[in-house]
């Protein structure tokens, strides 16, 4: 079975202050690995995947497959950053993703 | 084309009725994808399509939902006899086989059973 788990529901830092979304996962072959983000109000959308190794409005993730991680993270926050994010899992290439339950990030002032 | 969109964008139904839901993909995207998400949780994968083909539903949650894409565009989805356990964001994702993968999302429509 496969599973996404991030530990942290809610995330508060003070802008300008490095942030880190950790991100664990399960799954027993090579999975894709993705962030997605929800600001307020709008729809679920793309922030990363891990096989572009972008960096993404400033935000990078590194899969770890030893510590089966792809935790993300950003060196200075931005008070526009504040969303939910959800790491998930695709396992087979075409087949639905598997999310965790998201971590609410507040940017304060 | 604006992306992906979901009609209606909320439902308030009572216990027992049938509720379908409608999702346009983008218009060249081949795979469709549905997903339930309920308060404090990411959203839950559901079923799929490639084209016409549902090519995945052993996650639909009971015989009581069902999916279609009769026609390889637009998809629907039926809950019937809804229980107030239903009440949750239903989204909608579609995506390109020839490309990265990338799903892209819908508004969702939010059930309510009362």
């Amino acid at each position: 079975a496969q599973r996404v788990t991030q530990p942290e529901k809610l995330l508060s830092v003070f802008k300008g202050a490095p942030v880190e979304l950790k991100c664990n996962y399960s799954y027993s072959g090579s999975p894709e690995l993705f962030w997605y983000v929800q600001y307020s109000r709008q729809r679920l959308q793309l922030l990363l995947r891990h096989i572009s190794r972008e960096s993404i409005k400033g935000f990078t993730a590194d899969l770890n497959k030893g510590e089966t991680s792809f935790h993300l993270k950003k060196p200075f926050a931005q008070e526009e950053d504040s969303a939910m994010y959800y790491c998930a899992l695709q396992g087979g290439g075409a087949d639905g993703l598997t999310f965790g339950k998201g971590t609410h990030l507040i940017i304060q002032p | 084309d604006t992306g992906v969109s979901q009609d209606p964008r909320h439902k308030i139904t009572k216990r027992g009725q049938n509720v379908t839901f409608r999702c346009d993909p983008i218009s060249e995207h081949n795979r469709l994808y549905w997903y339930r998400q309920t308060l404090g949780q990411g959203p839950e994968f559901l079923t799929y399509f490639q084209n016409e083909a549902q090519l995945e539903k052993s996650r639909l949650l009971s015989d009581r939902f069902s999916a279609e894409r009769p026609k390889g565009s637009f998809s629907t989805l039926e809950i019937q006899r809804t229980e107030q356990g239903d009440s949750a964001m239903y989204l909608c994702a579609s995506s390109w086989s020839g490309g990265t993968y990338e799903q892209y999302f819908g508004p969702g429509t939010r059930l309510t059973v009362t």
